[in-house]
């Protein structure tokens, strides 16, 4: 089973409107992390917002907001007022705590991404 | 403050070759993870590196190897090159601790195998 499923190959959006990008999880570790990046056109990734599963409220990074719904599964980014420069390819992401007996943080699990598009 | 340095940003080899990728992480970070990206099988995980010493290990051949330096940097290494190991290789770092959410990448190394 996939362990991370973003359902939306492309989504297009007017500038200045908000968008919701989907993201559903699966792991039976209690201890996870939950990340969003974005990768413009140059390759960079680049870290928009992370959410831990302990969390207890919704983690928000400026116009980025994650709709944490942990009894769904689901981590979906929010963006709001988007602008023409948040075209790009954006990743959802999962960290189990369980990898290498707790002590591996650098192991990410990615999904396969959705292309946004900006409108004028 | 300096973000990840990937080295080189492009390079071309051919198949039977070996190469070798650099990755500098952010001053105080101690680990450096890998990532190969490709079209067809997106981001995959190859190796994590915490103080000179491999803490995880992806699914890829023994062709892939790495290591880290005291100075935390760390080299990336692909022997006997196939034509399927073209890719974009992305590196990344974090301090490595529980409780740190962030993970920073690099620009990648995009490797074409010809």
């Amino acid at each position: 089973a996939q362990k991370i499923t973003q359902t939306q190959p492309g989504m297009f959006v007017q500038e200045k409107e908000a968008v919701t990008l989907d993201c559903t999880y699966d792991t039976s570790d209690p201890s996870y992390g939950l990340f969003w990046y974005k990768q413009p056109s140059s390759g960079e990734m680049i870290f928009l917002i992370y959410q831990g599963s302990y969390d207890q409220q919704n983690a928000t990074e400026g116009r980025y907001s994650l709709n944490f719904q942990k009894a769904r599964k689901s981590a979906n980014l929010v963006i709001s007022a988007s602008q023409l420069g948040d075209s790009a390819m954006y990743f959802c992401a999962m960290r189990e705590g369980r990898e290498a007996g707790g002590t591996s943080y650098g192991k990410l699990t990615f999904g396969q991404g959705t292309i946004l598009t900006v409108h004028p | 403050k300096a973000g990840v340095t990937q080295t080189p940003r492009y390079l071309i080899k051919t198949r039977g070759q070996q190469v070798t990728l650099s990755c500098s992480p952010i001053s105080g970070h101690r680990s450096v993870s890998w990532y190969q990206q490709t079209p067809g099988q997106g981001l995959q995980f190859l190796f994590e590196y915490f103080s000179e010493t491999q803490r995880n290990k992806g699914n890829f051949p023994g062709r892939f190897s790495g290591r880290q330096f005291s100075n935390s940097r760390s080299e990336m290494n692909v022997s006997t090159l196939e034509l399927g190991d073209s890719a974009l290789y992305l590196c990344a770092s974090s301090r490595g601790q529980r409780n740190t959410g962030e993970l920073f990448f690099g620009e990648g190394s995009r490797l074409t195998v010809l």
